[in-house]
């Protein structure tokens, strides 16, 4: 079974540029997760999917950010323009179903540096 | 508000056991999870515990308190590989939003 998959992953831009990152979930799922980790923290979540709806975006920056799952499979997250803080790893995750999404399979993240 | 604390750094010797503990603190507790993540890798689900009590998967165990909103994981017969970082996650019933600690950075000593 193929693991979550992402792209790219590694990132370098200037500060107010655009950016952008996509997640292909392991098949079946219907949940994604997308989060930030910062070096040396947590992952914090940025944006829940139940297939196409967001049913969690509180933590997303919406003056900035965006996100979409067109057709409940993979997704992009996007951040436009892009600030020195934004610099961390995107990681994209998935789980099954409502009734196990307390074990979340996580990508290998992008890497993303603005300078 | 929720909070959850860790430890930030563990280390301990080859072959021996480790505690990692966890306390939270949050409006609505559904279970609590942990991960570990190897540098520049991606965090890989251990263990899970919704009610109290020990839960058990080879090498690595998982405990939960849920009056005293407290959990560890431990790790028996350490090896080299072990050295990671390890999170614990709640799982609240809002929205069954998914919160992670800070982590706690284990390094295993030959």
């Amino acid at each position: 079974e193929a693991g979550v998959v992402q792209s790219p992953r590694y990132k370098i831009i200037e500060k107010k540029q655009p950016v952008a990152f996509w997640c292909n979930p392991i098949s079946g799922h219907n949940t994604l997760y997308w989060y930030r980790q910062n070096l040396g923290q947590g992952p914090e979540l940025l944006i829940r999917y139940e297939n196409e709806e967001a049913v969690d975006d509180s933590q997303l920056p919406k003056d900035r950010f965006s996100a979409e799952r067109l057709k409940g499979v993979d997704s992009t997250l996007k951040i436009q323009p892009a600030e020195l803080g934004d610099s961390a790893v995107y990681l994209c995750a998935s789980s099954y179903k409502a009734g196990s999404i307390y074990e979340q399979y996580f990508g290998p993240g992008t890497r993303l540096t603005v300078t | 508000g929720q909070s959850l604390e860790q430890p930030s750094e563990v280390t301990a010797v080859e072959g021996a056991i480790v505690q990692i503990n966890c306390t939270y603190q949050t409006s609505g507790f559904y279970g609590l999870s942990w991960y570990q993540q190897h540098d520049g890798g991606a965090p890989t689900f251990l263990s899970y515990n919704a009610l109290d009590g020990l839960e058990e998967t080879g090498r690595f165990s998982s405990f939960l308190s849920r009056s005293d909103s407290y959990g560890y994981l431990l790790l028996q017969e350490l090896q080299m590989k072990d050295s990671a970082s390890y999170f614990c996650a709640v799982l609240n019933t809002g929205g069954f939003k998914t919160i992670f600690g800070a982590g706690t950075r284990l390094f295993v000593k030959a």
